[in-house]
């Protein structure tokens, strides 16, 4: 089944505690997108990556790192995670950027 | 800069009532748009895009767009609300700037009564 996994799919951390977030498609997309989600505002983008080894920032990258060392999988990194990067996040993949996105099922973050 | 802009917070309809979900954008560059739902604790599902074809795009589940470039909108309708039709919508825009960038409006909840 085609699908993009994110893991975990809820966290509760403590600021300043390093975390991973991790993504992975099964689809051999290249172009792989981190997004959050906040009432009111829809969802805003991240980073995202057009193929391995190629990434790039998003609206709203300020506190988050990734990487893309292989083409399925796509960590997003919070290094030093802070309260206001409590959220609701997801990942996606596409073929191409101009063509539908699959998303994951999203990871609830919540920093205190 | 692109934006987009859904221009009802919320928006709530009888059931077998038309639908009409607003949204306008600006971009500077030839833009393709989306209209993706979003359904309570779930994630998100394609309804329908726009990529420089046809200004009508038909989606799924009886919804449509129109793409109008003079008016930079791209209003999502249905002729008769069901519903399971109710939850969340988003109108989204990807531009090439020298990378891709993706852009949500904040998002319709569409409530349906019975």
């Amino acid at each position: 089944e085609a699908q993009v996994t994110q893991n975990p799919r809820y966290l509760i951390t403590v600021t300043g505690k390093k975390l991973t977030v991790t993504c992975s498609q099964n689809m051999n997309h290249e172009y792989m997108s981190w997004y959050r989600q906040d009432p009111g505002l829809g969802l805003r983008q991240i980073y995202y990556s057009m193929n391995v080894e190629v990434t790039d920032k998003g609206d709203v990258p300020e506190g988050y790192k990734v990487s893309r060392k292989e083409k399925r999988n796509f960590p997003l990194i919070l290094e030093s995670p802070s309260p206001n990067q409590t959220s609701l996040y997801f990942c996606a993949s596409s073929l191409s950027p101009d063509l539908e996105a699959f998303f994951g099922q999203g990871t609830r973050l919540t920093v205190v | 800069a692109q934006s987009v802009t859904q221009l009802d917070s919320h928006v709530s309809v009888s059931e077998g009532t038309p639908v009409l979900l607003r949204c306008n954008y600006s971009s500077s560059y030839s833009p393709s748009l989306f209209w993706y739902v979003q359904h309570p604790n779930k994630g998100l599902q394609l309804l329908l895009k726009y990529t420089s074809a046809a200004t009508l795009v038909k989606g799924i589940n009886g919804f449509e767009a129109e793409f109008k470039k003079s008016e930079t909108s791209f209003h999502l309708t249905k002729p008769s609300a069901h519903m399971s039709d109710a939850a969340e919508y988003f109108c989204v825009v990807r531009v090439y700037t020298g990378g891709f960038k993706t852009i949500f409006g904040a998002g319709t909840r569409l409530f349906v009564k019975a």
